[in-house]
């Protein structure tokens, strides 16, 4: 199994909704993470679990909260969004460091 | 800001034809990755190079690297409709005291007629 996947694939809320996105591998990656996607431009790192603790946090705004129940599982809880949050939101995960990264086929939010 | 620039940004060839795009990047490296995004889904990894390395090969694909300029390239040759997508480069830093931050470039968009 060499797949990340990612539910829900579409997800509409509005700015005083609280929602959560999945993320799940099965491929024994200990490294696992969040980035978002704006059209037309590249991902931008979001977070970093490393072994199930939180490595990396690139200033994101605390309406976005990370979790990461086991070492298959990334969850992104979503809380009072700004329409300007509206992205492609795309997990990823690496077997370690410095290794390639494996993405889901991202959620795409829309926040109204 | 660690992001790479890449030209250009769009790019449309005949199939059949070469496709060359660059990648320049601001600090030194640990690895340079390439990947594949077809419109609005997952990026899909290419080929990664490490900062010992100046070019390899995977199938159609060639990545050279040039570290004293801080730069790659990535050709893919007899391009196929199906190459149709966006084109990323993604650095990893040694500044990094995780090893696990890439940062991607601003990417090229390459269409391919059939």
């Amino acid at each position: 199994d060499t797949e990340v996947t990612q539910t829900p694939k579409h997800l509409v809320m509005g700015m005083t909704n609280k929602k959560s996105l999945k993320c799940e591998q099965h491929m024994g990656h200990r490294a696992m993470y969040w980035y978002k996607q704006k059209a037309k431009k590249p991902p931008e790192l979001m977070f970093v679990y490393s072994y199930e603790k939180l490595s990396i946090n690139e200033s994101v705004p605390s309406r976005f909260s990370p979790e990461c129940p086991n070492s298959s599982l990334l969850n992104l809880h979503l809380h009072a969004l700004q329409p300007e949050d509206s992205a492609l939101y795309l997990c990823a995960s690496s077997r370690w460091r410095r290794e390639k990264l494996f993405f889901g086929s991202g959620t795409q939010l829309s926040v109204l | 800001s660690q992001q790479g620039e890449e030209d250009p940004q769009a790019l449309s060839i005949q199939e059949g034809e070469n496709a060359t795009m660059n990648c320049s990047y601001k600090t030194s490296i640990n690895n340079l990755q390439w990947y594949r995004q077809n419109s609005g889904r997952g990026l899909v990894h290419l080929i990664l190079i490490r900062s010992n390395e100046r070019e390899k090969h995977s199938g159609r694909l060639r990545v050279t690297l040039d570290t004293s300029k801080k730069s790659s390239s990535l050709l893919i040759t007899a391009s196929r409709a199906a190459d149709t997508a966006s084109y990323f480069c993604a650095t990893d830093h040694p500044s990094s005291n995780t090893g696990n931050q890439f940062y991607f470039g601003t990417g090229t968009s390459l269409t391919v007629i059939p």
